[in-house]
């Protein structure tokens, strides 16, 4: 099946400061989507992202498909953004299934 | 728009008992609902995909007899978890999806416990 791998596994940040956050994945998809999950477990959608770029407020994504990577990016970092975030992707064959990445945890510090 | 919930969002069993969860999509018509399990510090992994008015299909390791799927309509799927044992200790998280380009919205997950 198809390999999703995120990096950097951990990611610890001063309040205010960028980051970027990076999916490898080892086939071509049809869907992609980056989620974040809050303390709490819930996942909260952030993109879907399958190629090109979007932005949402402080948050951007890009997608290049033909290279197998996205991208996403935080600027301005607050403490509310800390929490897990995830990438997964749906490698085809018709049933929809997302695999998903290993995550990149987050933590700012105000 | 695209609001899924779950119910109940904590339990606590003992060993033995059968517990069932629901996954609702409030807003949308779900033609596909997902079942995922994810242990402390991991990833999710997903058990089951349901297609309403049909059997779910199972991963690989996935045991049936023992996650039971029900997709009975285009908004509600129920997993219940039968003869629970400790092992069976995890977060249960259901998506769900009806849009044209197959995007997932995830529920707010079920804790589960088993003494």
């Amino acid at each position: 099946g198809i390999q999703v791998e995120q990096s950097p596994p951990d990611l610890i940040l001063q309040e205010g400061a960028n980051s970027t956050l990076r999916c490898n994945f080892s086939d071509s998809v049809n869907n992609l989507q980056w989620f974040h999950q809050n303390p709490w477990g819930q996942l909260i959608n952030l993109f879907y992202i399958p190629s090109g770029t979007k932005q949402n407020g402080r948050l951007s994504a890009t997608t290049v498909a033909t290279e197998r990577y996205s991208l996403l990016y935080i600027s301005s970092s607050q403490t509310t953004d800390s929490g897990v975030y995830f990438c997964a992707v749906d490698g085809g064959g018709g049933n929809e299934k997302l695999t998903f990445g290993t995550g990149t945890r987050l933590t700012i510090i105000p | 728009g695209a609001v899924v919930s779950q119910h109940p969002s904590w339990v606590i069993c003992k060993s033995g008992t059968s517990v069932k969860i629901e996954c609702r999509s409030l807003d949308f018509q779900a033609t596909t609902m997902f079942w995922y399990r994810q242990f402390p510090k991991q990833s999710l992994m997903l058990m089951a995909t349901s297609n309403e008015g049909s059997k779910a299909t199972y991963e690989q390791g996935v045991e049936k007899d023992k996650f039971l799927i029900n997709h009975a309509s285009l908004t509600l799927s129920t997993l219940t978890v039968t003869s629970a044992h400790p092992e069976d200790s995890s977060f249960y998280i259901c998506s769900a999806s009806g849009s044209v380009h197959n995007e997932q919205f995830f529920g707010p997950g079920t804790r589960l416990t088993v003494l």
